[in-house]
């Protein structure tokens, strides 16, 4: 079974600042994605940022990049220049890649943590 | 570009009662998940379905049902409401195998 662990349940940055919330997961798959996801006081889940676990190169979207380490099971994400709308509940996420016929992926999250950008 | 869509957006039911939460899929996306999120959790998945079939099935209540229609809109069937299944439900659909779009959310609330 897959597991995604989050550990830091709060975190707080500064306004412009750099910022890097920690994910572990524990798989034995080779093929599979992961992904972060924002959900602020809306609660509207979006997607930030996706990593395919045969790429090598960490994936980066605008402000938002990935240190994605495949041995450690580590998959961190970091946001710079933070901006007030950055505040929200982060959602790191597992899942499988199976490609077979009828075959659904399922995504497994971690606890989240939530991030707040002080002005 | 069109979005998932979740109805009703808000629901408030007593114990005991029913409730149809529904679903309808970005256009052409053949897959839709199911996931329940409670108060300060996070997602956990209930039900898939791959072209109108179950495909998985997570920790889902044996007092709830699902199914995919054949326009690909999906209704989650809810019986006995209990207070614990006070939630966000989300609906998120699939094209292929590697990207979940997630619905605005059915917010239930049982009193």
């Amino acid at each position: 079974a897959q597991t995604v662990t989050q550990s830091q349940p709060e975190m707080s940055v500064q306004e412009a600042e750099t910022v890097t919330l920690s994910c572990t997961y524990d798989t034995s798959e080779s093929n599979y994605y992961l992904f972060w996801y924002k959900q602020p006081p809306s609660r509207q889940m979006i997607l930030v940022i996706r990593q395919e676990a045969y790429k090598q190169q960490n994936a980066t979207e605008n402000r938002f990049s990935v240190n994605f380490q495949k041995a450690a099971k580590s998959f961190s994400l970091k946001i710079s220049d933070s901006q007030l709308g950055d505040t929200a509940m982060y959602f790191c996420a597992f899942m499988k890649h199976t490609t077979v016929g009828g075959a659904t992926n399922k995504l497994i999250f971690g606890t989240g943590t939530l991030l707040a950008v002080q002005p | 570009a069109a979005g998932v869509i979740q109805s009703p957006r808000h629901l408030i039911k007593e114990k005991r009662e029913t409730a149809t939460l529904k679903c309808y899929p970005i256009p052409r996306h053949d897959t839709v998940y199911w996931y329940q999120q409670g108060p300060g959790q996070d997602p956990q998945f209930l039900i898939s379905f791959y072209e109108k079939m179950q495909s998985d099935k997570g920790s889902i209540p044996d007092r709830f049902s699902a199914q995919q229609f054949s326009d690909y809109h999906s209704e989650l069937n809810m019986s006995s409401l209990e207070l614990g299944d006070s939630a966000l439900y989300f609906c998120a659909s699939s094209s292929n195998y590697n990207e979940q779009f997630f619905g605005p959310g059915t917010r239930l609330t049982v009193l």
